[in-house]
């Protein structure tokens, strides 16, 4: 069965670096995602990704995050300057459609990071 | 803007029958989804409600209630695997389809 993988699992970084965290939506999949979760917290979403660009973004995703669909296989997250605010569990989705009501997200197990 | 609340925490004993609620305050969406999650590892979709009324998938079920602004999820034969979170989601339109997730549910399924 298809499903979206993430790399690398677990990131460390130290406070002020630059980290790519990578995901590899399901191949039929045109609409991508980046979600996170705070040890504990709910999940919630950064940004959504169609036809190379942005559809949409939350008030999370300020100027230190971006997107990139670099082939037409990876899909990846860049923080310029991480914080450590930005610790948490950062989960990609892709869906195959976002016509009309349905649209069925497949989260990737995720990456956790922890930034120092 | 949207909120969605959920108990925080049930607990049940393996083959029982439990109800996860979502009450929500939105200004419109398409549909009431869930999502389970086991150990924070990747969520998975459960169920889907576009209309009113109960959808039944397996073991699951779940309901939606426009008018009373209130969803749930239902798990029957509670099974030992069933312990994870449980978080409702809803799905604004012209939004990019970004989701927007209940605080969840940590079910505890005992033997």
């Amino acid at each position: 069965e298809p499903e979206v993988t993430q790399t690398p699992s677990h990131q460390v970084t130290q406070m002020g670096q630059e980290v790519i965290l990578r995901c590899v939506p399901i191949s039929n999949h045109l609409y991508f995602y980046w979600y996170r979760q705070i040890l504990g917290q709910k999940v919630e979403f950064l940004v959504s990704f169609y036809n190379n660009e942005i559809s949409e973004k939350s008030e999370i995703f300020d100027d230190q995050f971006s997107v990139e669909r670099p082939d037409g296989s990876n899909f990846t997250l860049k923080i310029r300057s991480t914080k450590l605010e930005d610790s948490a569990m950062y989960f990609c989705a892709s869906s195959a459609w976002d016509i009309g009501s349905y649209n069925e997200q497949f989260f990737g197990p995720g990456t956790r990071l922890t930034v120092l | 803007g949207q909120s969605l609340e959920q108990p925080s925490e049930v607990t049940a004993v393996e083959g029982a029958i439990v109800q996860i609620n979502c009450t929500y305050q939105t200004s419109g969406f398409y549909g009431l989804s869930w999502y389970q999650q086991h150990d924070g590892g990747a969520p998975t979709f459960l169920s889907y409600n576009a209309l009113d009324g109960l959808e039944e998938t397996g073991r699951f079920s779940s309901f939606l209630s426009r008018s009373d602004s209130y969803g749930y999820l239902l798990l029957q034969e509670l099974q030992m695997k069933d312990s994870a979170s449980y978080f409702c989601a809803v799905r604004p339109p012209n939004q990019g389809g970004k989701l927007i997730f209940g605080q969840g549910t940590e079910l505890s399924v005992k033997p």
